[in-house]
């Protein structure tokens, strides 16, 4: 089974409006990490948001904010006032508990294109 | 604060020669890990080492492939002899592995092309 799905391959969203990407994640470990980096066409690989399990509160970073929703199994990024910058592959990834070691496990992404 | 460096940026190779990969963490860091992303797998975690120690080399595809890690400062993946299916961009990526945060940050990247 997929441990982290992300099932937008691809979406458009206009300039200065806020987006949604989606992000499913397995895990039967109570201790885990959410991440979400943005990998523009350069194809750097450049870090977002944090979300840990126990954070009681939804992780926010300037335009990004992360819905952590617990019991659904679900981490969505929300950009908001979309930039054409942000149009860029955008992956999910988890680190599952201290047992599994910290790698991360990727999302297949979602492509963000920026209509002006 | 420099990010993590990796060389060379681009290759080109032949099938059946060598081929380095080298990395060089973020200072302070105590893990390292390298990635392999392709169209076809996506980004797949290929071997990690936790203060210089190989933890986790279950990606690894064969033996053609090793990695090392003398020091906290300098990792090298190294493919012999190379084929055209390990095309791919390689990543490096470092993380300080804390109570608060174990966040892992990327190097720009190998571009491996094997003819």
């Amino acid at each position: 089974a997929q441990k982290i799905t992300q099932t937008q391959p691809g979406m458009f969203v206009q300039e200065k409006e806020a987006v949604t990407l989606d992000c499913t994640y397995d895990t039967s470990d109570p201790s885990y990490g959410l991440f979400w980096y943005k990998q523009p066409s350069s194809g750097e690989m450049i870090f977002l948001i944090y979300q840990g399990s126990y954070d009681q509160q939804n992780a926010t970073e300037g335009r990004y904010s992360l819905n952590f929703q617990k019991a659904r199994k679900s981490a969505n990024l929300v950009i908001s006032a979309s930039q054409l910058g942000d149009s860029a592959m955008y992956f999910c990834a988890m680190r599952e508990g201290v047992a599994a070691g910290n790698k991360l496990t990727f999302g297949g992404g979602t492509r963000v294109l920026v209509k002006p | 604060d420099a990010g993590v460096i990796q060389s060379p940026r681009h290759e080109v190779t032949e099938m059946g020669q060598e081929v380095t990969l080298r990395c060089k963490p973020i200072s302070g860091h105590n893990s390292l890990f390298w990635y392999r992303q392709t169209m076809m797998r996506g980004l797949e975690l290929l071997i990690y080492f936790n203060n210089n120690v190989p933890i986790d080399d279950s990606g690894m595809p064969e033996d053609r492939f090793s990695a090392k890690m003398p020091n906290a400062s300098f990792s090298t993946l190294k493919i012999q002899p190379s084929e055209p299916r390990d095309s791919a961009v390689y990543f490096c990526a470092s993380s300080l592995v804390s109570v608060n945060t174990d966040t892992q940050y990327f190097g720009p990247g190998t571009r491996l092309t094997v003819l």
